[in-house]
């Protein structure tokens, strides 16, 4: 069964650093979005995307954010400055067309970022 | 704007009880709503969603929910809890059907005792 994959699954930055986290959606779907977790917390939805422009997103994505489709397969979140504040699991998703009238958005194991 | 609340972080059945995990939603429009589990050290899964029609709705596992529009409720629920339904179960709620944001609730851990 096809399954969104994220890479890496922990990565440990300190504060001020970039990091890019990366995804591998499912091949046909259309839809791809960010989402993070903050330990202890809710699942917060960050960005979606789609036909390579960002759909909708959410106050936490500021400026320090961004997302790239660089090829026909990844989908990046880039972090330009890392804080401590944004040590959490981040999670991928992906949904597409042909799946009935509401999409399912299908979910990567995540990425535990870790910023010190 | 979209809410949705889980009544109860943890909740602890004995194997071959009865499960109930709650979840009431607030939405300005009618909702698509939906349940996922996450297994330690994996994504999250879906379970069942509730889209258009049928309010009872079936999902993977065993797992069902009702949609009770009068009570702004989408409560999950399995006859018999089994060892391997122990998980964090999230639900969530969206506006659209396609390319919409998923809003979550804070999640329910559920143990099972043997």
């Amino acid at each position: 069964e096809p399954e969104v994959t994220q890479t890496p699954s922990h990565q440990v930055t300190q504060m001020g650093q970039e990091v890019i986290l990366r995804c591998v959606p499912i091949s046909n779907h259309l839809y791809f979005y960010w989402y993070r977790q903050i330990l202890g917390q809710k699942v917060e939805f960050l960005v979606s995307f789609y036909n390579n422009e960002i759909s909708e997103k959410s106050e936490i994505f500021d400026d320090q954010f961004s997302v790239e489709r660089p090829d026909g397969s990844n989908f990046t979140l880039k972090i330009r400055s890392t804080k401590l504040e944004d040590s959490a699991m981040y999670f991928c998703a992906s949904s597409g067309p042909g799946q009935g009238i509401v999409e399912t958005q299908y979910f990567g194991p995540g990425t535990r970022l870790l910023v010190l | 704007a979209q809410s949705v609340t889980q009544l109860g972080s943890h909740v602890s059945v004995s194997e071959g009880a009865l499960v109930l995990l709650r979840c009431n939603y607030s939405s300005s429009v009618p909702p698509y709503l939906f349940w996922y589990v996450q297994y330690p050290n994996q994504g999250l899964q879906l379970l069942l969603k509730y889209t258009t029609g049928a309010t009872l709705v079936k999902g993977i596992n065993g797992f069902e929910a009702e949609f009770k529009k009068s009570e702004t409720s989408f409560h999950l629920t399995k006859p018999s809890a089994h060892m391997s339904d122990a998980a964090e179960y999230f639900c969530a709620v969206s506006l659209n059907n396609a390319g919409n944001m998923l809003t979550f609730g804070g999640g329910t851990r559920l143990m099972v005792k043997p």
